[in-house]
């Protein structure tokens, strides 16, 4: 089945330092979506990206859809306390039509 | 405000039983889903419902079942047939199933262990 590889798996920030991850998958997807959890909550919905290429913000989050449509970046500037936590991709698409999550990228405060 | 609430927050079960997981919303979603969520791992459906009444397997539905006889209310049975019940559950919902334009929203899930 459709899979989506995402990383780093973690990794650890220290306030003021900018942030990337990316997913990246062999199939090719049309809706990109990235989700944060913080612990025992549910994701939230941070960016949603619907076409080859687009570029979009949401504050300090930048997200792309790859122009291949194979893989997606977010990038957090100048990160802060309350940006860690897991931020997953997700990917639309296939026959089915349903969401496929990758398996998320861990962000702690370095110590 | 509109969202999802699911209920109980934490459950503790003994092996063996049937467990049914509340999820109910109030943003007039047709669609809703199930998700599990296990340590390192990324979501992975459990079942899924496009409309009142009808409800499709997930990819790891094996030992649970659903009903959808409200729009606004969609619970998971784990059943004593689930060989590893013991899991975050995720439930969301969207306007339509998955597609353009729809991202999924969730709740805030419920923490099932069972001994």
């Amino acid at each position: 089945g459709q899979q989506l590889n995402q990383s780093p798996q973690s990794m650890f920030i220290q306030e003021g330092e900018d942030v990337s991850m990316n997913c990246t998958s062999s199939s090719i997807f049309n809706t990109w979506l990235w989700y944060k959890q913080d612990p025992g909550e549910g994701p939230v919905l941070l960016i949603a990206l619907y076409k080859a290429g687009e570029l979009t913000s949401n504050g300090r989050l930048t997200a792309q859809f790859g122009i291949t449509r194979k893989d997606s970046f977010l990038n957090i500037s100048a990160s802060i306390p309350s940006d860690v936590g897991i931020y997953f991709c997700a990917g639309l698409g296939g026959s089915q039509g349903n969401l496929i999550f990758g398996k998320g990228t861990k962000l702690s405060v370095k110590p | 405000d509109g969202g999802i609430t699911q209920s109980p927050k934490y459950l503790f079960r003994k092996e063996g039983q049937n467990v049914t997981l509340s999820c109910e919303q109030n943003l007039n979603h047709d669609a809703m889903y199930w998700y599990r969520q296990d340590p390192g791992q990324g979501l992975r459906l459990i079942y899924y419902s496009q409309i009142v009444n009808d409800f499709q397997k997930g990819d790891i539905a094996e030992g649970y079942s659903v009903s959808r006889e409200k729009k606004e209310s969609f619970p998971l049975t784990v059943t004593s047939a689930q060989k590893n019940p013991t899991a975050f559950y995720l439930c969301a919902s969207s306007p339509r199933k998955s597609s353009y334009n729809s991202p999924l929203h969730f709740g805030n899930g419920t923490r099932l262990t069972v001994t």
